[in-house]
């Protein structure tokens, strides 16, 4: 069974600077792809960016960028220039390629608070 | 367009009644997905349909209904619900192809804040 771990509950940060968010998995599969979701006060799960365990290139979306180390099963998110609207709890997850849909995986959560 | 949309927002309920909620998307996505999800956890599965039929029931109570109308809409009756199935209800879809590189990315809803008096 596949399991992702956020270590970190709680984050601070304060406006403009970088933040980097911790995400490690657990996973016997060797395709698969991981998700960075984003859920502020408003309540709606926004999906940050995505990544394809097969592509080695880290993949990015403006701000937000992803270190992913396949061998040691980790995928931080940084996220630079910090602003006030990213105050958000952050949410990794897996997904096996291929495999049943719903097979979504989610970590317990990062409450990232922007300070200004 | 990523936009899937959840009536109402907000419903509070008596444990005798009948309540449904609503979700729509219009992104000719044929996967959608009902997740409850309890204050600071992660969302939490409990019904998938792919192509109009129920695939997935994660062991979810009856008082929990599905249903899907059609590939663009999805209810949730409830009836005699109970306080602790107070929650954030969110809705989900995606395109539902299951190919060798398909990432099948979920896009999610605005919830529905359900509490259960």
């Amino acid at each position: 069974a596949q399991t992702v771990t956020q270590s970190q509950p709680e984050m601070s940060v304060q406006e403009a600077e970088t933040v980097t968010l911790s995400c490690t998995y657990d996973t016997s599969e060797n395709n698969y792809y991981l998700f960075w979701y984003k859920q502020p006060p408003s309540r709606q799960m926004i999906l940050v960016i995505r990544q394809e365990a097969y592509k080695q290139q880290n993949a990015t979306e403006n701000r937000f960028s992803v270190n992913f180390q396949k061998a040691a099963k980790s995928f931080s998110l940084k996220i630079s220039d910090s602003q006030l609207g990213d105050t958000a709890m952050y949410f990794c997850a897996f997904m096996k390629q291929g495999g049943s849909q719903g097979n979504l995986i989610f970590g317990k959560g990062t409450k990232l608070s922007v300070k200004p | 367009d990523t936009e899937v949309t959840q009536t109402p927002k907000h419903l509070v309920m008596g444990m005798t009644n009948k309540k449904s909620l609503k979700c729509e998307q219009h992104m000719g996505h044929r996967a959608m997905y009902w997740y409850k999800q309890k204050a600071k956890k992660p969302p939490e599965l409990m019904f998938v349909y792919s192509y109009e039929k129920l695939s997935i029931n994660e062991s979810v109570p009856s008082r929990f209904s599905p249903e899907c109308p059609n590939s663009s809409l999805l209810n949730l009756h409830l009836h005699a619900l109970q306080p602790e199935d107070s929650a954030l209800y969110l809705c989900a879809s995606s395109q539902g192809t299951l190919g060798a590189r398909s990432t099948d990315t979920q896009y999610f809803g605005p919830g529905t804040r359900l509490t259960v008096l």
